[in-house]
């Protein structure tokens, strides 16, 4: 596609259910981020995919946090047992390989309840 | 984590003024990257910095790569309405195909008519 997209735009789950989050990168760019930001906050680095590499699980914050990436192409996030807390924007981006800019999505905005 | 740390938090100023900001790390970095985030959507690129002290323009926007590679500059000149919104430094180390991107903590820019 033209740009990355993410789906769904907004979730609103109850405390405690399992959300799935989807990101459709650019067709070609090898790498993958997500990152999640609270209202009137900063980017906080969740995961990275690059290409067939392993994935640099560095940034999530639990283990009810994962992650997964098919080859160079759609990746999703899985949240288990949803909290509070966990209310945030959760954005994806992707970049070329050999291009070092990353193009973000609009995001998908969680709200537990 | 790395970090890197920007500053001002945040800024009021009037519109016609002139804007700085900056990013510093405490580790050297490849590549710098100017990011602009409009409420409710993602970061979008605004410049990309390559080579240490390079300068570089982009309208009314100009950034420079620090000599020491632990930092960055931003400056917008005659501020608009339009340029309200949240800016992102972020930098990348790495090489052959590893190469991940670290987000700056964001400056919020508030401009008054």
């Amino acid at each position: 596609g033209a740009g990355v997209s993410q789906s769904p735009s907004n979730k609103v789950t109850e405390k405690g259910k399992d959300v799935e989050l989807r990101c459709d990168p650019i067709s070609g760019h090898t790498a993958l981020y997500w990152y999640r930001q609270r209202l009137g906050q900063g980017l906080e680095f969740l995961i990275y995919f690059q290409g067939n590499s392993a994935p640099d699980k560095s940034g999530l914050p639990s283990d009810r946090f994962s992650a997964e990436r098919t080859g160079e192409s759609v990746s999703t996030l899985t949240i288990q047992r949803t909290q509070q807390e966990d209310s945030a924007v959760y954005l994806c981006a992707s970049t070329l390989e050999g291009r070092l800019e990353a193009f973000f999505g609009q995001g998908t905005r969680l709200t537990v309840v | 984590g790395q970090q890197l740390n920007q500053s001002p938090q945040s800024m009021f100023i009037q519109e016609g003024e002139d804007v700085s900001m900056n990013c510093t790390s405490s580790s050297i970095f490849n590549t710098w990257l100017w990011y602009k985030q409009d409420p409710g959507e993602g970061p979008v690129l605004l410049i990309a910095l390559y080579k240490a002290g390079e300068l570089t323009s982009n309208g009314r926007l100009t950034a420079q790569f620090g000599i020491t590679r632990k930092d960055s500059f931003l400056n917008i000149s005659a501020s608009i309405p339009s340029d309200v919104g949240i800016y992102f430094c972020a930098g990348l180390k790495g090489s052959g195909g590893y190469q991940k991107v670290t987000f700056g903590t964001g400056t919020k820019l508030q401009v008054i008519p």
